[in-house]
């Protein structure tokens, strides 16, 4: 079936610093690639979607200078979070569109101190 | 009202057991309803995919769609502890940006 490939799996920054996580599909074209972002026993909450050579569509209160989305390819999106705060520290997960559903990387457990 | 609610349990069943977890929705445009599992620290798994009023059958999953209602529900036959996760339901619709609307999840755990 389609995978998705999402790396890091964790990684610690401290605070002010950025954080890049990318999104590969490995064995088809994502033309659209979804983020999320999942607090603990919560279910997840749609950020951002992001469309191969466009400009990310951001729901509403995200910060669109703050999570910085590219979609250069149609297998590669990457999610930048710029000037990280404790208060993004969260489990990032991306996800893309396939023919029989929606396939969902590994998820990223991003800490900030 | 969310647009789609989901008991977020904890569900806890012994070893063997027939496991429900049923999902309600509001919005009549759903026309897309997957089940997914989560273990803990991991991404969403699809379970069931479909699209159509009906039952499905996947080995000893059963997704079940009652458009009428607005209900979806996904039996799990002969549980094992290895099904302890947490199932998200999602939904969406053509028109709606492909977007998923998710329901809260529910954990469960299977009890040897």
């Amino acid at each position: 079936g389609a995978v998705v490939s999402q790396h890091p799996s964790w990684v610690i920054c401290k605070s002010g610093t950025s954080v890049k996580i990318e999104c590969r599909s490995l064995d088809f074209q994502a033309t659209t690639m979804f983020w999320y972002r999942q607090f603990p026993k919560q279910s997840l909450m749609l950020m951002a979607t992001s469309n191969e050579g466009s400009k990310a569509t951001y729901e509403q209160g995200v910060e669109k200078d703050k999570f910085l989305i590219n979609h250069a390819s149609l297998t590669l999106s990457t999610l930048t979070v710029t000037s990280a705060h404790p208060e993004d520290s969260s489990f990032y997960i991306c996800s893309a569109k396939t023919g029989d559903g929606y396939t969902f990387g590994s998820g990223t457990r991003l800490t900030v101190v | 009202q969310k647009e789609v609610e989901q008991d977020p349990g904890p569900l806890s069943v012994p070893e063997g057991a027939i496991v429900s977890l049923n999902c309600t929705y509001s919005n009549s445009a759903f026309q897309y309803f997957m089940w997914y599992r989560q273990y803990s620290r991991k991404g969403p798994e699809l379970l069931m995919y479909t699209y159509s009023s009906g039952n499905k059958e996947d080995g000893r999953f059963t997704a079940q769609v009652d458009k009428s209602s607005k209900y979806i529900s996904l039996f799990i036959r002969d549980s094992q502890p290895s099904d302890s996760a947490t199932y998200l339901c999602a939904m969406s619709f053509t028109g709606g940006g492909n977007k998923l609307t998710f329901g809260t999840g529910t954990q469960l755990k299977v009890e040897l």
